[in-house]
């Protein structure tokens, strides 16, 4: 079975540009989350949704960062403007019902770079 | 609110050593769920296991096993006869039940299994 996934793995980008990234939750899954993963702060939520509506945006640090799910297969975190501060790993992850104890798998994240 | 403490920042050890990762967990919530991650030096986060608050049956898998105390708030987790493979960040986390399962993330420990 396919697991989460992310695109691009990679991104190295110059502040100011937009950033987007992606992500294939599992087919099934009803919940997807953002997270990302900075040495300082150690692993985030950013947002998360669930049946494809956003529930809690608390941890999107600025309006700089938006994020989307516009069906149950697909999610896109964007950044504009980019910012160096912005470098870090950002993991998607998505899980089944709540309600049966869903447990929540990663994709491989996607490694941005803003210089 | 929820948070997840694992006190042990890095270890090492030597090879077939068994080594004991803490975690312990705050909560006010009486349903809620348990995990660990595994994050190898290739940066991916792997699924390891997942606990339920009302299951507090111990579990072993292989050469893993998980110690869950909800008198004491813990959710420790052994590697026996540790391997070099075994090298990696190992994250406890919190799934709150009413929240969608979002995951709140202790900060990691970092194990190191020398040959």
């Amino acid at each position: 079975d396919a697991g989460v996934i992310q695109s691009p793995r990679h991104e190295v980008t110059e502040m100011g540009q937009e950033v987007t990234l992606r992500c294939k939750p599992i087919s099934g899954h009803n919940s997807l989350f953002w997270y990302r993963q900075t040495m300082m702060r150690g692993l985030e939520l950013l947002i998360y949704f669930n049946n494809n509506v956003p529930i809690d945006d608390s941890g999107m640090p600025e309006d700089r960062f938006s994020a989307k799910m516009p069906n149950a297969s697909f999610s896109t975190l964007k950044i504009q403007p980019s910012e160096p501060r912005d470098s870090a790993v950002y993991f998607c992850a998505s899980g089944g019902q709540v309600t049966s104890g869903n447990t929540i798998y990663f994709g491989e994240g996607s490694w941005l770079t803003v210089v | 609110a929820q948070k997840v403490t694992q006190a042990q920042t890095e270890i090492s050890v030597v090879e077939k050593e068994d080594v004991t990762l803490d975690c312990v967990y705050e909560t006010r919530d009486t349903t809620y769920y348990l995990f660990w991650y595994k994050q190898p030096p290739s940066g991916e986060l792997v699924f390891l296991i997942r606990r339920n608050s009302f299951d507090e049956q111990n579990e072993i898998s292989g050469r893993y096993s998980w110690n869950f105390q909800k008198s004491t708030s813990s959710f420790n987790f052994t590697i026996t006869a540790s391997q070099v493979v075994d090298s990696a960040v190992y994250f406890c986390a919190e799934g709150v039940y009413n929240q969608g399962g979002k995951l709140i993330f202790g900060q990691g420990t970092e194990l190191s299994v020398k040959p």
